[in-house]
């Protein structure tokens, strides 16, 4: 079956430092990929997405890449903020209609703490 | 634009009591309903998923049960807490269509069995 494997945590950074969280998957098929952002004590939120080999998603100085051949897709950032603080989740999705939309496969999350 | 309504936010229920979380979305019409949990410390994990009122599919056998009730009303249930069912649970809806394949989810239930 589908699986998402993330780095171990937590991640401890201090202000300004760059940010890599690694994330790879087991999938068949052509998946779409996502990284989602959980404050404390709140749902998640959707941070960046890719559909398809190569793309790159971006959102609040945050990118990942879509590797299908080495089946990755980290999340970087250039200059972590206090206010980055949170738990992140890699997932994916498979592609098609009907039952298969939304239905996410997560990686276990990584604990990113910034401090000033 | 779509919005989607969880609760209550936090709950505290002694065991063998029942429980009913309610989900509804606005905005949208036809929704993918989803309720994942997320135990402490660990990532999460897809319980139900619907496609259509009355129509609930089971990702894991426990001791919590679904139902859709109306197309963007999702209700999650028991008939017993068990502590083990101590846990945060995220309602989440997708679109039945089109390009992107993103869940949404509300803000989640803090559910503590005691």
């Amino acid at each position: 079956g589908d699986s998402v494997t993330q780095m171990e945590g937590p991640v401890t950074l201090s202000e300004e430092a760059f940010l890599t969280i690694n994330c790879t998957y087991t999938a068949t098929g052509y998946p779409s990929l996502f990284w989602y952002v959980q404050y404390p004590g709140e749902g998640l939120q959707l941070l960046l997405k890719a559909t398809k080999a190569d793309d790159k998603g971006s959102n609040k100085g945050f990118e990942a890449t879509y590797r299908k051949e080495t089946t990755s897709f980290h999340l970087e950032k250039g200059s972590v903020q206090v206010s980055d603080s949170a738990v992140y989740f890699c997932a994916l999705s498979r592609i098609g209609g009907g039952t298969s939309y939304g239905k996410l496969t997560f990686g276990q999350g990584t604990i990113l703490t910034v401090h000033p | 634009s779509q919005t989607i309504h969880q609760w209550p936010a936090t709950l505290v229920q002694p065991v063998g009591s029942p429980l009913s979380l309610e989900c509804t979305v606005e905005g949208t019409s036809n929704p993918n309903l989803y309720w994942y949990r997320q135990a402490a410390g660990r990532g999460l994990q897809l319980l139900f998923y619907s496609v259509g009122i009355g129509q609930i599919s089971s990702e894991v056998p426990q001791n919590l049960s679904a139902s859709r009730p109306q197309d963007r009303q999702f209700i999650l249930s028991s008939k017993k807490l068990l502590l083990s069912d101590s846990g945060f649970y995220l309602c989440a809806w997708s679109p039945r269509t089109g390009s992107g394949t993103e869940a949404f989810f509300g803000q989640g239930t803090r559910l503590t069995v005691v």
